[in-house]
């Protein structure tokens, strides 16, 4: 079985403050892929990323940067200089041999002027 | 930017009616999902399909029923609708490519209100 915890339930941050999303997954496949969507309050998920379990590099793109460490399961995601239109719903995912998706509870970030 | 459609985007309906929501994907993608979100809840997989006359049901028991007739598309139907099934439905795609898990590409989901 495959779980994934985001143990925040909700954030508020002050416009051009970084934050950063926790996520703590847990698999017993060795091969497995980690993936962050937003979901603004249209209702879209927007996928943002997807790492594999072989790449623990990190990665930035733009403002955005995500750090997966295996050694603690985690696959954060941190928001840098973070603006009004990053408030959504961020969501973890998690794919392994079941080739299903496990989604986090979700974070909502709320973001203020 | 993924181009999947869902209809309608919001659905007011009485208790008892059949209902069919649509989910057409221009991508060529033979994977497609259907997922069940309560308002900012984490969402639930209900119907999943890996192509042409494939269908599987997904983690969470769902009374609805889905048709992958067309690569392209893949309803969901409700034979009768209650209260219960309120919720969001959201419909994904991905690529079926060897054994890399590709990313799912969401459509902007269905309301639905089952009076």
């Amino acid at each position: 079985a495959q779980k994934v915890t985001q143990a925040q339930t909700e954030i508020s941050v002050v416009e051009k403050e970084d934050v950063t999303l926790d996520c703590v997954y847990e698999t017993r496949d060795t091969t497995y892929y980690l993936f962050w969507y937003k979901q603004p309050p249209s209702g879209e998920l927007v996928f943002l990323i997807r790492r594999n379990s072989f790449d623990e590099q990190n990665e930035i793109s733009g403002r955005y940067s995500w750090n997966f460490q295996k050694s603690t399961s985690s696959f954060n995601f941190t928001i840098t200089a973070s603006q009004v239109v990053d408030s959504a719903v961020y969501f973890c995912a998690l794919t392994g041999s079941a080739r299903q998706l496990t989604f986090g509870s979700g974070t909502q970030l709320t973001v203020l002027p | 930017e993924a181009d999947i459609y869902q209809t309608p985007r919001y659905l007011v309906i009485g208790t008892g009616k059949k209902i069919t929501l649509e989910c057409s994907q221009t991508m060529g993608h033979d994977k497609m999902y259907w997922y069940q979100q309560d308002p900012g809840m984490e969402l639930h997989l209900i119907h999943y399909s890996y192509g042409v006359n494939s269908t599987e049901k997904g983690d969470l028991s769902s009374e609805s029923t889905v048709s992958r007739i067309r690569t392209e598309h893949f309803p969901l139907t409700l034979e009768s609708a209650r209260p219960s099934h309120t919720s969001q439905y959201l419909c994904a795609s991905s690529e079926l490519r060897g054994d890399t898990y590709n990313e799912q590409f969401f459509g902007p989901g269905t309301r639905l209100t089952v009076l």
